[in-house]
């Protein structure tokens, strides 16, 4: 059972460029939810994606947007990257209609901008 | 506004004694509770979880304890071993929005001296 995936691994951009970043959820799940983990910090909620719709958002500029696909992956973008974007972004899968909802964790993108 | 708060930022304990780490949080609404370990490099993994109707959750060396009227939980795991050196994050589920979403505490970093 394949569990979450994300590409790249590691990207190095400078500021002002754009970025994608990719997610494939775990088997059978259906929700996809994107965090920013800072250096020292806790993951910060991106945005929530299920049904190919954004369901939820977090404190995050416009500049930070997403998609998911029929196949359930997600892409996450950056537009316009700042030096403080640098960070660790981690992609969540779980099922939305499940009690539990538990998310699992992909092994995340780490994104230097410099 | 923090609304999960891991005001321990490290904790050392010995090989075969118990770590307790706690986590406390301010929404009365938050119907979940979950705690992740995450190594350097990857991304959290998903340990134990306690829904609010319950005050305790059992599972191996690991327990969790929630106390609703306080609004805190606690990780306990006995006895504990190196391999548990780690940063735990707690988690909360807010369903206020219809869909849910987690919010995360700034995690505490356990190390197991042997």
């Amino acid at each position: 059972d394949a569990g979450v995936t994300q590409s790249p691994t590691h990207l190095i951009k400078t500021r002002g460029q754009q970025v994608t970043l990719r997610c494939s959820p775990k088997s059978g799940h259906d929700t996809v939810s994107w965090y920013q983990q800072a250096l020292g910090q806790g993951p910060q909620f991106i945005f929530q994606y299920y049904e190919e719709e954004e369901r939820q958002r977090g404190n995050f500029p416009d500049r930070f947007s997403g998609h998911q696909f029929p196949n359930y992956s997600s892409e996450l973008n950056v537009n316009a990257l700042l030096l403080g974007d640098s960070a660790l972004y981690l992609c969540a899968s779980s099922l939305q209609r499940r009690e539990r909802g538990t998310q699992y964790f992909g092994p995340g993108t780490r994104l230097l901008v410099l | 506004d923090q609304q999960v708060k891991q005001n321990s930022p490290s904790l050392s304990v010995q090989e075969g004694r118990i770590s307790i780490l706690n986590c406390d949080y301010t929404n009365s609404m938050f119907d979940y509770f979950l705690w992740y370990k995450k190594y350097p490099a990857e991304g959290p993994t998903f340990l134990i979880s306690i829904s609010s109707i319950k005050d305790k959750n059992e599972d191996g060396r690991f327990t969790v304890f929630l106390n609703k009227s306080a609004k805190h939980l606690s990780l306990h795991i006995v006895p504990s071993q190196p391999g548990d050196s780690a940063v735990y994050f707690c988690a909360a589920r807010d369903l206020t929005s219809g869909t849910y979403k987690y919010i995360f505490g700034t995690g505490t970093r356990l190390k197991v001296l042997a």
